[in-house]
């Protein structure tokens, strides 16, 4: 059964602090693993695209790594902003399909 | 800046109404369009796949009747929810592909809430 989880699910850190989001798959065949942040309210903005032949990837503060052989991810945040506070979802293409984990709900607090 | 548009971002209707979402790609033509519903504190859930040209792909459990899909261009898909209950109460988002390639990107609305009275 094609499934993502995400750990945790939820996580409150000080700002200015580091932190890292993981989640698993079960997603085969597997094309791509997106990691999508998501303001309350609002819908899911692009942070990164991995493929199979990527291991890391960044954008800014984030950076997203990809282990395709045990079918694991992990978002990283680096200096935590009080912006950064938002649900935080991992999504698996295969072909046109899209499977989305539960997400990780991140709190920053000054 | 956005590059797809969902209109409204909000709506209150009465029971027994239906309601039309909109979805726009902004400055790309989308040939797959995605709907989705989302409750609180939980992911999204995929409600059905429009296709521009054709029948939408419904997931299981999802009315076809209830929640009428319509991608009539390459820019343009709608979701209407028909004579609507307080438990379709929901926040409604949209996806579309940018591209054919399974790697394309896929942006997102900034989703509607719908409130039934």
């Amino acid at each position: 059964k094609n499934q993502v989880e995400q750990s945790p699910q939820s996580l409150i850190i000080l700002e200015g602090k580091n932190c890292t989001l993981q989640c698993n798959y079960t997603v085969s065949p597997f094309s791509n693993l997106r990691w999508y942040k998501q303001d309350t309210g609002r819908g899911p903005v692009s942070l990164t695209i991995m493929t199979f032949s990527e291991n890391t990837k960044s954008n800014g503060r984030y950076t997203a790594t990809l282990d395709a052989d045990t079918k694991q991810s992990s978002l990283h945040i680096t200096a935590s902003q009080l912006s950064d506070s938002a649900s935080y979802i991992c999504v698996v293409g295969t072909g046109n399909q899209f499977y989305f984990g539960t997400g990780t709900s991140l709190t920053v607090i000054p | 800046g956005a590059v797809v548009s969902q209109h409204p971002s909000w709506v209150i209707c009465k029971s027994g109404t239906s309601v039309k979402i909109e979805c726009r790609s902004l400055d790309f033509q989308a040939t797959t369009m995605f709907w989705y519903r989302q409750f609180p504190k939980q992911s999204l859930m995929l409600m059905a796949t429009s296709n521009e040209g054709s029948k939408a792909t419904y997931e299981q459990g999802v009315e076809k009747d209830k929640f009428l899909i319509n991608h009539a261009s390459l820019t343009l898909s709608t979701l209407t929810v028909t004579s609507a209950h307080p438990e379709d109460s929901s926040f409604y988002i949209c996806s579309a592909k940018r591209g054919q390639g399974f790697n394309s990107p896929l942006h997102f609305g900034n989703g509607t809430r719908l409130t039934v009275t």
